[in-house]
């Protein structure tokens, strides 16, 4: 049984139209990550929430956000899509407060701006 | 700052062959953890092994090994006895090992393996 879900798998949007990723997960896990994965390229941390507590990394870009609006959901937003945001959004989770710090990931969304 | 450093790009074998992932990283922190991760077509990325720096005792799991020298900064993945479903995409990552780290990976580039019948 899935235990990070992520909705849509593929997704279209038009250029600049917003747009909204969702994940959800069963493991009750604290921490929530979205990771992106361009073409070829390795996975690249946006932001994670600890709880409520939202951490940007650096060099993410002002066109995403993210939302969690509970421990099972996490939403990533992004303002005006470009054509270099075409990618693949991976969804992660973990707990913080064990040794047991392996990342459990999602499926994926693929992103496909036109 | 933190690196991992896959200098494979692709590797391609025959069903049954050995095939073997390299993986050297950087890191400034004293303690951390080491994984791989499995990515197949699917796009998922599958959790495979991990290692705590201040365990270099070297295991195998079913057709899984790891070769862990911290002298080297080396964590090289082997996989015995290779199969068609083995073919994905092989990510080494490295996380610190601190509260607010955890589960924050820094991957390397990826190997692409590719097993044929």
């Amino acid at each position: 049984d899935a235990m990070v879900i992520q909705n849509p798998r593929y997704q279209v949007t038009q250029f600049g139209k917003p747009v909204t990723l969702s994940c959800s997960q069963t493991l009750n896990h604290n921490v929530m990550y979205w990771y992106q994965q361009k073409s070829s390229q390795a996975p690249k941390l946006l932001f994670h929430y600890y709880d409520k507590d939202f951490n940007n990394e650096a060099d993410t870009p002002d066109n995403f956000q993210s939302r969690r609006p509970n421990t099972s959901f996490c939403f990533l937003d992004i303002r005006s899509p470009g054509l270099g945001d075409a990618a693949m959004y991976l969804c992660a989770t973990s707990r913080r407060d064990t040794l047991n710090t392996e990342a459990f990931f999602g499926q994926g969304t693929r992103l496909t701006v036109v | 700052a933190q690196k991992v450093t896959q200098a494979q790009t692709e590797i391609s074998v025959v069903e049954k062959e050995d095939v073997t992932l390299d993986c050297v990283y950087e890191t400034r922190d004293t303690t951390y953890y080491l994984f791989w991760y499995k990515q197949p077509p699917s796009g998922e990325l599958v959790f495979l092994i991990r290692r705590n720096s201040f365990d270099e005792q070297n295991e195998i799991s079913g057709r899984y090994s790891w070769n862990f020298q911290k002298s080297t900064s080396s964590f090289n993945f082997t996989i015995t006895a290779s199969q068609v479903v083995d073919s994905a995409v092989y990510f080494c990552a490295l996380s610190a090992m601190t509260t607010d780290s955890w589960g924050k990976l820094q991957f390397g580039a990826g190997t692409q393996v590719v097993v044929t019948p």
